[in-house]
This record gives structure tokens, C-alpha cells and sequence, in this order.
């Protein structure tokens, strides 16, 4: 089966920086995902890993440890706008294009 | 491009009563999905399509129907709706192969089942 799991709350500071883990135990593996959802809207796509490293992009940057089953997403310079909540997915199993979620990271982001 | 889009984006029902939720896209994506999202359990996959023709069930399919008749249309129907399907539904869709961009969702459907 498939397995992710992700903390359910973090809060932060502005400015701050905030790390959200993510654990995976899937059958197959060909990429893992980071979501970002507001609150009352779709999610949308923050960013990709499929190979082990480190992926940046702005102030968001991915992490990824395939033998670890574990990937990190970094928020740095938090800011009022990022409070929402971070959806890891894993693309796995034997159908191309499918989509495992965590339950998903709600971060609210303190003044 | 529209991109994915879902129609209605508010439905009350009764219990009993039947209806369609409908998804559309038109980037010629193989692959579309439906999942709902209920708080604290994130995304759950109900079911989906990797092209014309061909559905499969996802991890909570029970009460809900598909076709893919086309590769444009993904409509999810509700046969006698009830309570424990209140909820809110994403549609979503990604290219044949895919690639870093992933799937893309439409703006969800949120229904309430009385």
C-alpha cells in the first residue's frame, strides 16, 4: 500500500524559517510533489523531486532522500500569505499519473 | 486554455437524489481524476481515467460513478447522495507523460448533502 505522513499543524513567524517533513512508504516511486492550498481553494503546485537533493526555487526549496523515504519542504522569509496548508504527494504505484496525498501540513504564519 | 474547469462550484442536495458533477479540460490531458476533500484527511482519490474509455476506482469510489466517453469530459456522478458525501470535489488532470508540472485541478465543487 501507500503510506505518507506529513505533521498535521506548524506555526511560525514572519520572516521566519519553517521546515515541513514528509515520510512516504510506496510501491514504485517516480517523483514526489509539494502542494500549496489556501484556504477554499484548489491546490496548486509549489514544486518537483524525483531525484535525491535539493530543489530551489525562490524562497521554497524541496528535499528529497529516496533511500530515506523522506523529503523536507524549506519556507524561508515567511510572510502573512504563506499561512496554508502544504499537501506532500508521492507518484507512485503502477499507473502512470496517479497521485498519493498526505493528509496535508496547515501552517499559520504569526505576525 | 480554460485550463480545468468544474461545474457547479456550489450544489446543495437531499438525501436521495442523484446528480452530475462535470470536469472539463482542454489541454488534451490523458490522464483525469476526481478526488474529495474532507478536513483532516486531505486529498482522497475516488476514481480515474488514463484515457478515453478506460476508468478505474481510487480509494473511496463507493456511491459514485464515472465515464470518460471523450478525452476532454470527466464527469462524476452521484447515484442516491447522502450525507457522508458532503464534501468538497476536485477534478484534476495531467499529460500523457508526465512530466515535473503534474496534475493540474480545477477550482472544486462544494456540495452539501442535507
Amino acid at each position: 500500500g501507500q503510506n505518507i505522513d506529513q505533521p498535521t499543524e506548524m506555526t511560525a513567524t514572519e520572516g521566519a524559517i519553517v521546515q515541513i517533513n514528509c515520510t512516504y512508504q510506496t510501491s514504485g516511486f517516480n517523483g514526489l510533489f509539494w502542494y500549496q492550498q489556501h484556504a477554499g481553494e484548489a491546490p496548486t503546485f509549489l514544486s518537483y523531486n524525483v531525484l535525491d537533493g535539493l530543489e530551489e526555487k525562490g524562497r521554497f526549496s524541496s528535499f528529497l532522500s529516496r533511500s530515506k523515504g523522506y523529503s523536507y519542504l524549506l519556507l524561508k522569509e515567511l510572510q502573512m500569505k504563506d499561512s496554508a496548508s502544504y499537501l506532500c504527494a508521492v507518484r507512485g504505484g503502477s499507473t502512470l499519473g496517479r497521485l498519493y496525498f498526505g493528509r496535508g501540513t496547515q501552517l499559520t504564519v504569526w505576525p | 486554455n480554460a485550463g480545468v474547469t468544474q461545474t457547479p462550484k456550489f450544489q446543495v442536495l437531499k438525501t436521495g437524489q442523484s446528480m452530475t458533477l462535470q470536469c472539463a479540460q482542454d489541454m488534451n490531458h490523458e490522464y483525469m481524476s476526481w478526488y474529495r476533500q474532507d478536513p483532516g484527511m486531505g486529498l482522497r482519490l475516488i476514481h480515474y481515467s488514463v484515457g478515453a474509455g478506460i476508468t478505474d476506482q481510487g480509494e473511496v469510489p463507493n456511491g459514485y460513478n464515472v465515464s470518460r466517453s471523450t478525452t476532454e469530459d470527466f464527469p462524476l456522478r452521484l447515484l442516491s447522495a447522502a450525507p457522508s458525501q458532503t464534501s468538497v470535489y476536485f477534478c484534476a488532470s495531467s499529460p500523457p507523460r508526465p512530466r515535473k508540472d503534474t496534475q493540474y485541478f480545477g477550482p472544486g465543487t462544494r456540495l452539501t448533502v442535507l
